[in-house]
Formats: structure tokens, sequence, C-alpha cells
């Protein structure tokens, strides 16, 4: 079954806004992270957030992660064209990924 | 340092025909995975390998599906008798022995089943 579960499914917002996706998930994790996928390519890692942790940047990236409600959003500051892709939220475990079902992201120009 | 190496990029196959997947690791990984993404879905993992050794196959299929990564040459997903559901783009991921949670993605295979 999904672990994660991300919403919402879909989203669009002007160029410049900020984008801010969710993620769910329900077992316990070592650490979280985020991928983005551009239509018909591979997956390019954003961020790992790990279980003891609870917010971390990078860029314009922002994530937090709530272990107590199995929890974690990804927040894109200052949106721009090029950040339209599949966002996806991946929980690891057992030395694997457990990947959510995404979120499509459209920056409006 | 090249990336992970997929290929072929695209494969098309005829139901029955066999499909057989290729993938180098980054430079110094001994760990691959698998993964399968269906058409507007997350990946989902398949399975995961050692040079000579599964790890956990806990995600593939019983039947027409087996991996490997052997101790030269690339890992191999081999489908036999594929179906028009088994079509789908398949990822794979290496990473280093000690730090598993941090793997890198390789361009994918995208099978198509006519």
């Amino acid at each position: 079954s999904q672990q994660g579960e991300e919403d919402p499914q879909a989203l669009s917002i002007q160029e410049g806004e900020n984008a801010t996706m969710n993620c769910s998930y329900k077992t316990s994790i070592n650490n979280l992270q985020w991928y983005r996928q551009n239509s018909g390519r591979g997956l390019v890692h954003l961020i790992l957030i790990r279980s003891n942790e609870r917010e971390k940047h990078s860029g314009r990236l922002r994530v937090t992660l709530d272990t107590s409600k199995k929890s974690s959003s990804l927040l894109i500051t200052a949106s721009r064209a090029a950040d339209t892709a599949s966002y996806f939220c991946a929980t690891f475990g057992n030395e694997k990924l457990t990947f959510g079902t995404g979120t499509r992201l459209t920056i409006i120009p | 340092n090249a990336g992970v190496m997929q290929n072929p990029r695209h494969l098309v196959r005829r139901r029955g025909q066999e499909a057989r997947l290729r993938c180098s690791p980054m430079k110094g990984h001994s760990h691959v995975y698998w993964y399968r993404q269906l058409p507007e879905e997350g990946l989902k993992f398949m399975v995961y390998l050692q040079k000579e050794n599964i790890i956990d196959e806990s995600g593939m299929p019983k039947e027409r599906f087996s991996a490997e990564f052997p101790k030269e040459g690339p890992s191999i997903l081999r489908i036999q008798q594929v179906v028009r559901g088994d079509s789908a783009a398949y990822f794979c991921a290496s990473s280093p022995g000690l730090n598993t949670d941090t793997q890198y993605f390789g361009p994918g295979t995208r099978l198509t089943v006519l």
C-alpha cells in the first residue's frame, strides 16, 4: 500500500507565488525525502529530512516534518516556470523508499 | 563521475516477448534498487540487490519478473512473456554501501507493450 499521500494532487499558481505541498505517511520512518520529476523524466532528489529534525532549508525550498502527525510539507518560495513538475515525498525504511502519489505543480508565467 | 545509466531509454515489446532492462550504478556504488512507475502514479519498490545477492524482492511480482546484479556488468531486470499491464517506466537507483538512504536515480526505461 502507498505509504505517502500527497495533497493536493494538482496545484496551479502564478509565477512568483509560493507553493505548498503536503505529505502524510503511515508508519515510523528513518527519514523523509522529496523528489521532483519533470514530465517523462527521471527523479531529482531535492531534500532529505531526518526523523529527529523538524525543519530544513535548501535554497528556495523549505521542508517541515511533524512525526507526531506523520506529515511533512514542502514549500517552494518565489516559484518559477522551471518549477513546473511533479513532486513526490518518499519515506525511507527497511532499506527502501516508499513513494507517495505525487503533486503535479504547474507554474503559470 | 557519470550518474546511474539505464538502457534502453525506450523499449517496445509485443505481448509474450521478453524485456531486458539494464542499469549501471554510479561508480563505487554496490547497491541497486528497481522501482516501477505506472502512468500517473508514484514509484513502487520492486527489488533491492547487492552484487550477486538479492536482498529484498518483496515488491517483485511472483511470476515472470526476475532481477540480477552480477559481479561484473550491469544489473538486469528481466520480464518474461510481457503483458500490456507491464507497460510502465522502470527506474533504477543506486547507493553506496554505507548510506543506503540516499539513492541516486537513473533516467528510467519506458516499456510499452503492444
